[in-house]
């Protein structure tokens, strides 16, 4: 199975700071037909899981521009430019590159 | 607006069966994948399972398989995961997700299993 790793797994911001997660799998996730199916999930406290950030660096419906995603193989990177009180949750990346789909730990984003 | 809803979910002995099922709406259910994901309290999140858009292939986490079932009936626009053999460690909020671009995408409330004796 694809062995997703996040770091950090705590991440203690400033409002108005940027914030960086990073996320690793133990083998690439590009998939036979070109794409690379990495995502950024965002989960509030007492919420389901939101969609943010599909096949790398694609912004779901409705997500604010100060969330980018990037990277290539299996090194993948989600960054805040400007955290925001709402931003407050725990962020996953997952792969749907190859069942079975994984999801890394969470990292957890607090306000300092 | 896309809307999951899940339903099914309760308190049942180890051993025990539940059926869940997933009232989907917003979107043309039978044009897309759909999946099954959990969370135990206070966890992370796990894949369970997986159906195409027909119904015609599936896939489950080695953790469920030969116990778990899903299913769909897009006539009823509804997904379905049969939980047979529940173990303490099934205990978990389960959550209905719709396949997306190569993602998964929009994600229901969830409904709480408790496999407790």
């Amino acid at each position: 199975d694809m062995v997703m790793t996040q770091t950090p797994l705590s991440s203690p911001v400033t409002l108005g700071q940027p914030a960086s997660i990073s996320c690793r799998s133990s083998q690439s996730l590009v998939h036979s037909d070109g794409n690379t199916y990495l995502s950024w999930l965002q989960q509030r406290p007492g919420q389901p899981p939101r969609l943010l950030i599909y096949k790398i660096s694609n912004r779901f419906s409705g997500v604010p521009d100060r969330f980018s995603g990037s990277g290539a193989g299996t090194d993948f990177t989600l960054k805040i430019s400007r955290v925001e009180s709402e931003d407050v949750g725990v962020y996953y990346c997952t792969q749907a590159t190859q069942f079975p789909y994984t999801f890394g730990q969470g990292t957890k984003l607090e306000i300092k | 607006e896309v809307q999951l809803v899940e339903s099914g979910g309760g308190l049942v002995q180890p051993g025990g069966s539940l059926r869940l099922s997933c009232a989907a709406s917003g979107f043309t259910f039978s044009h897309l994948w759909m999946h099954w994901v959990r969370q135990a309290p206070g966890k992370g999140l796990v894949w369970v399972s997986y159906i195409n858009s027909d119904g015609s292939n599936t896939h489950y986490a080695d953790s469920v398989k030969g116990r778990f079932t899903i299913s769909r009936d897009n006539a009823k626009n509804t997904l379905y995961l049969q939980m047979n053999s529940l173990r303490v460690e099934d205990t978990a909020v389960y959550y209905c997700v719709r396949g997306g671009d190569g993602s998964i995408d929009y994600w229901g409330q969830g409904t709480l299993v408790t496999v407790s004796s």
